[in-house]
């Protein structure tokens, strides 16, 4: 089975703009989780869609939104962006029932803001 | 609230000698714990994980961790390191209900020849 794909690899935007990330989940999986990772900070959760409903959410402000597709599909949406937004955004796969365990991620989109 | 504590940044190693990479945690119930390990420029890969049954998890590349319950620990080990596992590994523990990963803040290793 492909891995977890996300798309752009590399994105650079200023301050005030918005933000749209993508991230395709391994064929089967219906579960999507997104995780920013910052030197500062670590790696924290942001949000989990599940059947195109969004089934967690964490400690983010409301300029971070997300939203699935039919096909579980994912994207990720920063509006406003700031400096402080730049960092690692991984997304995370699983087939989302209570015991599937493992989460495969994906490589990662690097957002650097200026 | 669940949580993960990596006691080191940096645990450095020569490589054939065996290494320790610590966790603990802290969590309400019994604890759903993984590690995973980061390459530079590369997402997250699992190693392991403990739901529950034994207490010696073994893993991927040789990998295992011991889960403790009464010290909550859950420390990566490999009797015999190489170069190429030289990276940044994460421990997490699984909110029970949900698919959130807690993550510790992280241990660089480095395995030096």
């Amino acid at each position: 089975k492909a891995g977890v794909t996300q798309t752009p690899r590399y994105l650079i935007k200023t301050r005030g703009q918005q933000v749209t990330l993508s991230c395709s989940p391994i064929s089967g999986h219906r579960s999507v989780s997104w995780y920013q990772q910052t030197p500062g900070q670590g790696l924290q959760f942001l949000f989990e869609y599940f059947s195109e409903t969004q089934r967690n959410k964490g400690n983010f402000p409301g300029r971070f939104s997300g939203r699935q597709f039919s096909n579980s599909r994912s994207e990720m949406n920063v509006s406003t962006l700031e400096l402080g937004d730049s960092a690692l955004y991984l997304c995370a796969s699983s087939d989302g029932t209570w015991a599937s365990y493992e989460q495969y991620f994906g490589p990662g989109t690097r957002l650097t803001v200026t | 609230a669940q949580s993960v504590a990596q006691p080191e940044d940096q645990v450095n190693v020569a490589e054939g000698n065996p290494l320790t990479v610590k966790c603990t945690y802290s969590v309400s119930g019994n604890p759903y714990l993984f590690w995973y390990v980061q390459y530079p420029n590369r997402g997250l890969q699992f190693l392991l994980k403990y739901i529950t049954g034994d207490n010696l998890v073994k893993g991927s590349y040789g990998f295992e961790a011991e889960f403790n319950k009464s010290q909550t620990s859950f420390h990566l080990k490999k009797p015999s390191a190489l170069v190429s596992d030289s990276a940044l590994y994460f421990c997490a523990v699984r909110d029970r209900s949900f698919q959130k990963l807690v993550f510790g803040t992280g241990t660089r290793l480095l395995v030096s020849p």
